[in-house]
């Protein structure tokens, strides 16, 4: 069975607006977990790292004002859009690493934002 | 040059084919090595890890040339179910991952 989850599976929303998607890690408490981003025909890339109790790392190119993360506890890692507008159009999946000594991650089904 | 570079396709073969992907990567200290399989609108799942002695798993085979930073996966007597987007995928450091823009299969009657 599913190990992450997400909510809302799809989303719609009016340019402007901010929307909140939500990543549970199913009967693991995660530390860290993971935000990526994909574009139609284009590969997986990595937004941020969440991390449980502190500031989310994000990488280069990100803005972490408009990618808000929070990750206040162990099964739970927020994403919210903040002023979304139709180039953040896109599939927002989040993973969690339950086996750090070897990279691998488990994904959530993913959330498709389409920003009108 | 990308990090992880993938021929993206699509490779259309009929059933029963072999089919071969192939991948390179750029960052030599890269530790750990994966082919997942992603489906139209999901989410990527593992298909196999790769290790340098190679590894099986039923009709898939996974290779990987650390001196080349080269990694292939081999599928034999493809089935249609087969058909989806293979992303090779290459650990960067502090357990991230680091995708490629996958490869599209294609397998048809």
């Amino acid at each position: 069975g599913a190990v992450v989850s997400q909510h809302p599976s799809w989303v719609i929303c009016k340019s402007g607006t901010s929307v909140k998607i939500e990543c549970r890690s199913l009967d693991f408490q995660a530390t860290t977990m993971f935000w990526y981003r994909q574009f139609p025909k284009q590969s997986l890339m990595l937004m941020a790292t969440s991390n449980e109790g502190s500031k989310a790392t994000y990488e280069q190119g990100v803005e972490k004002d408009k990618f808000l993360i929070n990750h206040a506890s162990l099964t739970l890692s927020t994403l919210t859009v903040t002023s979304a507008h139709p180039e953040d159009s896109s599939f927002y999946i989040c993973s969690d690493s339950r086996d750090p000594s070897w990279d691998e991650q488990f994904f959530g089904p993913g959330t498709r934002l389409t920003v009108l | 040059r990308k990090e992880v570079e993938q021929d993206p396709g699509p490779f259309n073969v009929p059933e029963g084919a072999t089919v071969a992907f192939n991948c390179t990567y750029s960052n030599s200290a890269s530790q750990s090595f994966f082919w997942y399989r992603q489906d139209c609108r999901k989410e990527p799942k593992l298909l196999m890890s790769v290790y340098s002695s190679g590894n099986e798993d039923g009709r898939f085979t996974a290779q990987l040339n650390r001196a080349s930073q080269y990694i292939s996966l081999l599928i034999r007597d493809s089935k249609l179910s087969d058909s989806a987007t293979y992303l090779c995928v290459v650990s960067g450091g502090y357990n991230k991952l680091i995708f490629g823009a996958g490869t599209r299969l294609a397998v048809h009657p």
